[in-house]
């Protein structure tokens, strides 16, 4: 079974910190990497794919190690409409049944 | 532009009722997905639909039927409703199959609960 494995948290931050968390995944074939936004109880929404050489987006930088087989997300700044939940979402394999979700982690910004 | 439209938003079956769980999409997706979500678990994928005229099997796809009516549309039907099919139910489409750079758009889920 594909596994992508995320600590669940909750990260308790202060407002205007940096606040990063990781994803590890199993299959090193692993292709496409992504991190989801899911506001609590809502649809996921696409944060950010993670390139191989890294990418930022504002506030939020995603790199992807693929030697230790991880992937993190730094969130700079931090606001308080930041609070939801981060999910990691690994493609391995081709066809449309190759996504694998992680279970995410919860981060909530206090003021 | 409405995006993916799930109906019903809610619904409380008893065990043995059988219902299904509609799906739209206006962005001319070829790609469309039926996923739950329970707690302390990811998403997992029950019957997806590469294309139109095509549906295959998900990660748990037992006690689940779906039918891809046209492009447009993707329902998910609970043919004998079990508790253990209590959770939230995601559907999603995406403009080609899951690849570098093809995000999924979900819609905004159905909560059944199966007493």
């Amino acid at each position: 079974r594909k596994e992508v494995e995320q600590d669940p948290g909750p990260f308790n931050v202060p407002e205007g910190a940096t606040v990063a968390f990781n994803c590890t995944y199993s299959n090193s074939a692993s292709q496409s990497f992504f991190w989801y936004r899911q506001d609590c109880r809502k649809e996921p929404k696409l944060l950010m794919s993670v390139y191989s050489s890294g990418n930022e987006d504002g506030r939020f930088t995603a790199q992807l190690n693929r030697a230790s087989q991880y992937i993190s997300l730094l969130i700079r700044d931090s606001k308080l409409s930041d609070s939801a939940t981060y999910l990691c979402v690994v493609l391995s394999g081709g066809g449309a049944d190759g996504l694998t979700f992680g279970k995410g982690t919860h981060l909530i910004i206090q003021p | 532009n409405a995006g993916v439209t799930q109906t019903p938003k809610f619904q409380v079956l008893k065990t043995g009722q059988s219902m299904t769980l509609q799906c739209a999409q206006d962005m001319n997706h070829n790609s469309m997905y039926w996923y739950r979500q329970d707690p302390g678990m990811g998403l997992r994928l029950i019957y997806y639909s590469a294309s139109e005229g095509t549906t295959d099997k998900g990660e748990v796809p037992n006690g689940y039927n779906v039918s891809r009516l046209n492009k447009r549309e993707f329902s998910l039907r609970l043919e004998s409703a079990a508790p253990s099919q209590t959770s939230v139910y995601f559907c999603a489409s995406s403009e080609a199959p899951s690849g570098v750079g093809i995000e999924q758009y979900f819609g905004p889920g159905t909560r059944l609960t199966v007493t």
